[in-house]
């Protein structure tokens, strides 16, 4: 069945620090790819998505995302973190084709200290 | 910008009640979504819905029932609520065409807890 994985369920990191968040989905066929951020008390907003093209996805707040085929990765990243970055990231993907869905991973919490 | 509501952000019933989960969502979207978010879990899919009257099951749909009579409105019901449904449940919509295609919008989600 298919399926997405978060690496890290919790993440803590001091301001200006590097972020990475793993995201894997099991699926051979074509695929579409999100990442959503929940910040604190708010509702889910999207911060970028991956249908085809450039495997590099710029979204907002200065995140971006690589798709890596081989690998059936799709990792965010961003160079600096800021406190305003604490927040829950989720991973999508969307499977076309007879499982036409989109499942979540089960989220990253992400703690960013000043 | 798409604004999706949902009746209550914070919502406490008891054990057999039958509990009714609201969502509407202005911007003429065809399809809509009933999610469950749980730590550790993510969220998963219980119910949706791609035109008037229509519905899907979910991953998740045991418990659970829902109904579309209008387009923007969306409704989650449970049944006979019990302490295992206590959760955040999330609405969520899209515009139109493929389900795993296009970005969902969400609404604030509404905090149940079955006593």
């Amino acid at each position: 069945a298919q399926s997405v994985s978060q690496h890290n369920h919790h993440v803590i990191l001091s301001e200006a620090a590097s972020l990475e968040l793993g995201c894997n989905y099991s699926y051979g066929g074509t695929v579409n790819l999100f990442w959503y951020v929940q910040y604190p008390g708010q509702h889910l907003q999207l911060l970028l998505k991956y249908f085809s093209g450039d495997p590099l996805v710029k979204g907002i707040k200065g995140f971006e995302a690589e798709f890596i085929k081989s690998k059936f990765s799709f990792n965010l990243r961003k160079p600096s973190v800021q406190w305003s970055d604490t927040a829950e990231y989720f991973c999508a993907a969307g499977f076309s084709g007879g499982y036409n869905k989109l499942i979540f991973g089960a989220g990253t919490r992400l703690a960013v200290h000043p | 910008d798409v604004k999706v509501t949902q009746s209550s952000r914070y919502l406490v019933k008891r054990t057999g009640e039958k509990v009714f989960l609201e969502c509407v969502q202005d911007m003429d979207h065809e399809n809509m979504f009933w999610y469950r978010q749980d730590p550790g879990l993510g969220l998963r899919l219980i119910y949706f819905s791609y035109d008037v009257k229509m519905k899907e099951k979910g991953d998740i749909p045991e418990g659970y029932s829902v109904s579309r009579e209008k387009k923007e409105r969306f409704s989650l019901i449970l049944e006979s609520a019990s302490t295992n449904q206590t959760s955040m449940y999330l609405c969520a919509s899209t515009l139109g065409g493929g389900l795993s295609n296009q970005p969902q919008h969400f609404g604030d989600g509404t905090r149940l807890s079955i006593l």
